[in-house]
């Protein structure tokens, strides 16, 4: 069965960057788009962005400037990293599958179990 | 940016009780909608998509329905298994944007 797991540093200092790594078992990363997606404390869902591996990517407007994911077919993983992290990055951060297109993105069908990420000296 | 409002914002039901949770999208998202349930600690569960699918080993007691701005999830008989918060998530264009949640507690 498909399954996905997030990997990375749960403490990362204000201003550096936040890298993570979602590795995926069941399923070849090509033909589909894989996302990140970060709940903040007690609060909803924000998605952060896709990528694919043509390299083609999208990403939520206001965080288009600090992030970029990458997916590597040859391991079967995705990553995300974001630079210049603050207090207001700490979240629990999922991947997921996006069953959409490049244009519109679609509904996330398999979730990593998520990873909690504070930023804090 | 597409926002979408879930009503009520919480609400309390009785196991066997049949309970709908509504959305209205900011604009027409032409049955570009999926619900998700989360448990605490837990990672969000794909319940429906394309407004009325239900995902493979959903139970039929969930079922999805609307169209234009205003979509509904609704559980037929509340199972104790189905107390949790419920997103719906528009995905008609980015960037992919989620409700703020319904929260169903017991009562």
């Amino acid at each position: 069965q498909v399954q996905l797991q997030e990997s990375g540093p749960g403490l990362v200092k204000p201003s550096e960057t936040l890298s993570l790594m979602c590795t995926v078992s069941g399923v070849s990363l090509s033909n589909y788009y894989w996302a990140w997606i970060r709940q903040l404390p007690g609060k909803g869902l924000e998605w952060i962005g896709d990528g694919e591996d043509s390299g083609r990517g999208k990403y939520k407007a206001s965080l288009r400037s600090r992030v970029s994911i990458s997916v590597d077919k040859s391991k079967n993983q995705f990553s995300l990293r974001l630079t210049s992290v603050s207090a207001a990055d700490s979240a629990i951060y999922y991947c997921a599958r996006d069953q959409g297109t490049f244009i519109r993105g679609g509904h996330f069908d398999y979730w990593g179990q998520g990873i909690l990420v504070t930023v804090s000296s | 940016d597409i926002e979408m409002t879930h009503s009520p914002s919480s609400l309390s039901a009785s196991v066997g009780d049949r309970v709908t949770i509504g959305c209205r999208a900011s604009q027409g998202i032409g049955n570009s909608v999926a619900w998700y349930q989360q448990k605490p600690g837990k990672a969000p569960k794909l319940l429906v998509f394309a407004t009325s699918t239900l995902e493979s080993g959903v139970p039929s007691r969930f079922s999805g329905g609307g169209s234009g701005t205003n979509y509904t999830l609704t559980i037929s008989r509340l199972q104790p298994e189905d107390f949790a918060t419920y997103y719906c998530q528009q995905y008609y264009t980015p960037p992919l944007t989620f409700g703020q949640g319904t929260k169903v507690e017991i009562k």
